[in-house]
């Protein structure tokens, strides 16, 4: 079946520019996470969702992140203002349920701002 | 706070040798995943262990985890090239969040 699915796979942002990416997670997975990867470095979290609700925002680096996930399907992440340490690869994830459930990771969204 | 170590962050080998690389946390977890991920692509899903004492092995892979000592392995049998990537090891700390080690690039060389 069809994996994870993000858009778009490469985004080039003027910095102070609005962006926003997209997650089409795995049909019927309750769970989606989204996390930041600099170059060289491994995965950090950024934000959680179960179903619709926000769980867990505490990797969120500043007020100028937002994620939503209306209707428990579809995310998005929102980075206002783009800076240039905002320049990485966006990853989401999503599993079948919260706990005890591996995480499938889309291709991710490699975001530079000039 | 919680700290995810890989050793070594580097590591070229030759094809036919074994290698181990190593993956130490800093508190309780349940629940260590090990990820292989390709240049310029996302991150598979190789194995999850779910206990202590776990072991569990794919092709020349195999991943164990020792809850107590807070140390995962993941050990390479006979490399060949096309395991070359990099692999990181994550641990669950709170029902999904993962906190991913730095990675360690492996290169098979002929």
């Amino acid at each position: 079946g069809a994996g994870v699915s993000q858009s778009p796979r490469y985004k080039v942002a003027k910095r102070g520019q609005d962006v926003a990416l997209r997650c089409d997670p795995i049909s019927g997975h309750v769970s989606l996470f989204w996390y930041q990867q600099a170059l060289g470095q491994g995965p950090e979290f950024l934000t959680y969702f179960q179903n619709e609700a926000q769980l867990d925002k505490s990797g969120l680096p500043s007020d100028r992140f937002f994620a939503e996930r209306p209707e428990g399907s579809v995310s998005t992440l929102k980075i206002q203002r783009t800076q240039q340490e905002d320049s990485a690869v966006y990853l989401c994830a999503s599993s079948l349920a919260l706990s005890q459930e591996t995480q499938y990771f889309g291709p991710g969204t490699r975001l530079l701002v000039l | 706070e919680l700290k995810v170590e890989q050793n070594p962050l580097f590591l070229s080998m030759q094809e036919g040798k074994n290698y181990t690389i190593y993956c130490n946390y800093s508190t309780t977890s349940d629940r260590l995943y090990w990820y292989r991920q390709d240049p310029g692509k996302s991150l598979e899903s190789l194995f999850v262990l779910l206990s202590n004492g776990a072991v569990k092995q794919e092709g020349r892979l195999m991943a164990s985890l020792d809850t107590k000592a807070r140390l995962s392995t993941l050990h390479i049998t006979a490399a060949v090239h096309d395991l070359s990537a990099t692999y990181f090891c994550a641990v669950d700390i709170r029902g999904g969040k993962l906190i991913f080690g730095q990675g360690t690039e492996l290169s098979v060389k002929p």
